[in-house]
């Protein structure tokens, strides 16, 4: 079985630029996951999404912060305009439902972000 | 709040010796509980995790926890470190109820440094 797909793996910008990021979940995961990870600091959740409806996003800064999945598989966050503070590691996760084991999550490798 | 805490951003042992890193929750209800590991450039791998049932629970790498309601504790132990085992450590518990429902809360790290 493949694992949660993210590309790229890495990415530099300037601030003030616009970066996007992409995530392809396991195959028949529902629930899809975008969590920022600043170094030094555990994930934290961005936004979650049931197929293709968003869950939760409180915590999404959606001034500059969007996030899709149109098609209830794969995702694309987006940060436009970039800040210094935005540089971090973007990790997409999905879990299975419930009735199949859907209590753990899975975790893709990543998006390291720097904004210089 | 609900929160984890994880005692000591840093921990440092010899090859061979106990390991064992920290984990305090707060919650009202019991949790469901995980550790993650993190190796350099890499996502979130579940080591062991605590739903109901038994109090001690087995990971992989020879990893295991004990869940202790009246210490509202979720320690990670290993009983000889492998310099394998270097690693960037997550403990995380799910919400039960409320906004927190469903959502994973990480505690913010423990870097594990094994030497020989």
């Amino acid at each position: 079985e493949a694992g949660v797909a993210q590309s790229p793996r890495y990415k530099i910008i300037e601030k003030r630029q616009s970066v996007a990021f992409w995530c392809n979940p396991i195959s028949g995961h529902a629930t899809l996951y975008w969590y920022q990870q600043i170094l030094g600091q555990g994930p934290k959740l961005l936004i979650q999404f049931q197929n293709n409806g968003v869950v939760d996003d409180s915590q999404l800064p959606k001034d500059r912060f969007s996030a899709e999945r149109l098609k209830g598989v794969d995702s694309t966050l987006k940060i436009q305009p970039a800040k210094l503070e935005d540089s971090a590691v973007y990790l997409c996760a999905s879990k299975p439902r419930w009735d199949r084991g859907g209590d753990e999550q899975f975790f893709g490798p990543g998006t390291r972000l720097t904004v210089l | 709040a609900q929160s984890v805490t994880q005692l000591g951003s840093h921990v440092s042992v010899s090859e061979g010796a106990l390991v064992l890193l920290r984990c305090n929750y707060s919650s009202s209800v019991p949790p469901y509980l995980f550790w993650y590991v993190q190796y350099p450039n890499q996502g979130l791998q579940l080591l062991l995790k605590y739903t109901t049932g038994a109090t001690l629970v087995k990971g992989i790498n020879g990893f295991e926890a004990e869940f202790k309601k009246s210490e509202t504790s979720f320690h990670l132990t290993k009983p000889s470190a492998h310099m394998s085992d270097a690693a960037e450590y997550f403990c995380a518990r799910l919400g039960a109820g409320g906004t927190s429902y469903g959502k994973l809360t990480f505690g913010q790290g423990t870097i594990l440094t094994v030497h020989p």
